[in-house]
């Protein structure tokens, strides 16, 4: 049974180009999430999604970003115009169960650099 | 202190000694949940602990859950070199309907000599 995973692993972008992460859940899990994890810091919460919806997009920038879960193939998380501080390690999770009690599995992340 | 902090920041132990790493909390949590980073990779889940639950094992691990004093702890007996990584401790908040919001801390860095 795979994990979750993302494609790219790393992305190289210069400032202003679109950056587009994929996200393909653990089989069996309709409901993904993404974080963001800045050098040094912990991971930070940007949005939750189940097929088709967005359930919590409160921790996105309202600009630039977004985030889709089609009925069809991977999670994407988008960022049009890159600026530099976008650069970060950009994680996805699935679960099976959508009230967190039941454990959030990660993929091995996307390493975003904006140049 | 911000939801989800560990301490201490950083720790350095020779291969075969106990680790042990703090976490600390601020709101009314369901579960509480141990990950393991390794430099430069995703990360990897140790172990989930319920709010109702006071200790759980998990073969070398050991997590402690005190939700009176809003902390926990995680063991990691008789380390080894493999061991080396950074560890984050996560919560999901109770209330507000957003118990999937998992907030982590900074992490503790642990460094086992060989």
């Amino acid at each position: 049974n795979a994990g979750v995973m993302q494609n790219p692993r790393h992305l190289v972008r210069r400032r202003g180009q679109e950056a587009r992460l994929r996200c393909s859940p653990m089989k069996g899990h309709s409901h993904v999430y993404w974080y963001r994890q800045l050098p040094e810091e912990g991971l930070k919460f940007m949005v939750y999604l189940q097929k088709e919806n967005i359930i919590d997009e409160s921790g996105m920038p309202k600009e630039r970003f977004s985030a889709e879960f089609p009925k069809e193939g991977p999670s994407i998380l988008r960022i049009q115009q890159v600026v530099r501080g976008d650069s970060a390690a950009y994680f996805c999770a699935s679960s099976p169960l959508d009230r967190g009690t039941d454990t959030q599995y990660f993929g091995p992340g996307t390493r975003l650099t904006v140049l | 202190s911000q939801q989800g902090e560990e301490d201490p920041q950083a720790l350095s132990i020779q291969e075969g000694e106990n680790a042990t790493m703090n976490c600390s909390y601020k709101t009314s949590i369901n579960n509480l949940q141990w990950y393991r980073q390794n430099s430069g990779r995703g990360l990897v889940h140790l172990i989930l602990i319920r709010s109702n639950e006071r200790e759980k094992h998990s073969g070398r691990l050991r997590v402690t859950l005190d939700t009176s004093k809003k902390s926990s702890s995680l063991l990691i007996t008789a380390s080894r070199a493999a061991d080396t990584a950074s560890y984050f401790c996560a919560t999901d908040a109770r209330s507000g309907g957003s118990n999937y919001k998992l907030t982590f801390g900074k992490g503790t860095l642990l460094t086992v000599n060989p």
